[in-house]
């Protein structure tokens, strides 16, 4: 079954200390993994995918096939990451249709 | 603003009636997408067009729903005979060929 899993609903952490965001993912073959960002009153965004290995605001995510993982990270928090995170996956179809997780809201506390 | 366009935004409809949702993609993306959004959860996937061709559409489609996409730009999506299950919020999404998906606003669907 195709399948992403964020265990946490709500991270809540201090203004610059280090960040890690989970997510899971259960998929038969080799998806694209994405990591995308809702902040509050705006439209959901793609933060960063695996495939650019890009730095995107100072988060960077590893792709782990043994785990079949896919954590979020940043050294060091600031007050505007507090925002609705969410892993996702789209596989090697045509379609590309994106399966999401259920989400993981962080708060940074100042 | 050239991003993803949904209207309306906010729908309250009584239990039983018709609704129809529209979405405005960016102009040129020939892939256009509807999720589904209900609270506490992810975005699910509902149907995937390419130009004006629905390729896949979601178990959770079911036969209350129907999308089009005539020409190929807009899109419409109708729920007939709308249950209190449906509320949810419902996102429109769309991409050049196989690459980032740009989302709606979404539009708010609230069945009493």
């Amino acid at each position: 079954a195709q399948r992403v899993t964020q265990p946490e609903k709500l991270l809540s952490v201090f203004k610059g200390a280090p960040v890690e965001l989970k997510c899971n993912y259960s998929y038969s073959g080799s998806p694209e993994l994405f990591w995308y960002v809702q902040y509050s009153r705006q439209r959901l965004q793609l933060l960063l995918r695996h495939i650019s290995r890009e730095s995107i605001k100072g988060f960077t995510a590893d792709l782990n096939k043994g785990e079949t993982s896919f954590h979020l990270k940043k050294p060091f928090a600031q007050e505007e990451d507090s925002a609705m995170y969410y892993c996702a996956l789209s596989g090697n179809s045509s379609a590309s249709k994106i399966i999401f997780g259920s989400g993981t809201r962080l708060s940074i506390r100042p | 603003d050239t991003g993803v366009s949904q209207n309306p935004r906010h729908k309250i409809t009584k239990r039983g009636q018709n609704v129809t949702f529209r979405c405005d993609p960016i102009s040129e993306h020939n892939r256009l997408y509807w999720y589904r959004q209900t609270l506490g959860q992810g975005p699910e996937f509902l149907t995937y067009f390419q130009n004006e061709a629905q390729l896949e559409k979601s178990r959770l489609l079911s036969d209350r729903f129907s999308a089009e996409r005539p020409k190929g730009s807009f899109s419409t999506l109708e729920i007939q005979r709308t249950e209190q299950g449906d509320s949810a919020m419902y996102l429109c999404a769309s991409s050049p060929f196989r690459d980032e998906q740009y989302f709606g606003p979404g539009t708010r669907l609230t069945v009493t």
